[in-house]
């Protein structure tokens, strides 16, 4: 069964580092999503992304992060000057379709930890 | 505006018991109810879903969930637990009324289930 996969499980870096998160769709699907958990909250969603450009970001995504996508299977997530509370597990879903009757397949997550 | 609950952080039950797993949600339009599921080292797996139609729906690995409109509730059931049904979950919900033309879901910040031997 084809799965969203992501590298690395686990980056520590220090506070001003940049990081760049890095996800494998699975490959039929079209549109491309990154979400965060900090440790005890809820599953909060940054960004996603179709047709190589960003179609929707919540507040969380200021202009520290930005996503790409390089070549016809990778989607990174790149924050350009790590916090203290970006430490987060990241996690990278994929969707064929974003219709109502859509569901999400998600990668395993990236643990962030910025000390 | 969409927003969920998950009112409990764990929940434990021992194997062979009936287990439920709580979700409720506030739309404003009609709900779309999602349920993940996430075993550790693993990402989020879909488990079920409601769209619309009979209010009891089936899924994944013995699991089901009851829409039920009166009480913004989604439930998570299972008739007897499995000690591999350990993980944390996960309601999420989505809806037709998306604001701003929105279609992402938003997600509860898990349960997490344990079921002893």
């Amino acid at each position: 069964e084809p799965e969203v996969t992501q590298t690395p499980s686990h980056q520590v870096t220090q506070m001003g580092q940049e990081v760049i998160l890095r996800c494998v769709p699975i490959s039929n699907h079209l549109y491309f999503y990154w979400y965060r958990q900090i440790l005890g909250q809820k599953v909060e969603f940054l960004v996603s992304f179709y047709n190589n450009e960003i179609s929707e970001k919540s507040e969380i995504f200021d202009d520290q992060f930005s996503v790409e996508r390089p070549d016809g299977s990778n989607f990174t997530l790149k924050i350009r000057s790590t916090k203290l509370e970006d430490s987060a597990m990241y996690f990278c879903a994929s969707s064929h379709s974003q219709g109502a009757h859509n569901e999400q397949f998600f990668g395993p997550g990236t643990r962030l930890t910025v000390l | 505006a969409q927003s969920v609950a998950q009112p409990e952080d764990q929940v434990n039950v021992a194997e062979g018991n009936p287990l439920t797993v709580k979700c409720t949600y506030s739309v404003s339009g009609n709900p779309y109810l999602f349920w993940y599921v996430q075993y550790p080292n693993r990402g989020l797996q879909f488990l079920l879903k409601y769209i619309t139609g009979d209010n009891l729906v089936k899924g994944s690995y013995g699991f089901e969930a009851e829409f039920n409109k009166s009480q913004t509730s989604f439930h998570l059931k299972k008739p007897s637990a499995l000690v591999s049904d350990s993980a944390l979950y996960f309601c999420a919900v989505r809806d037709t009324l998306p604001s701003g033309g929105s279609y992402i879901p938003t997600f509860g910040r898990g349960t997490s289930l344990i079921v002893h031997p």
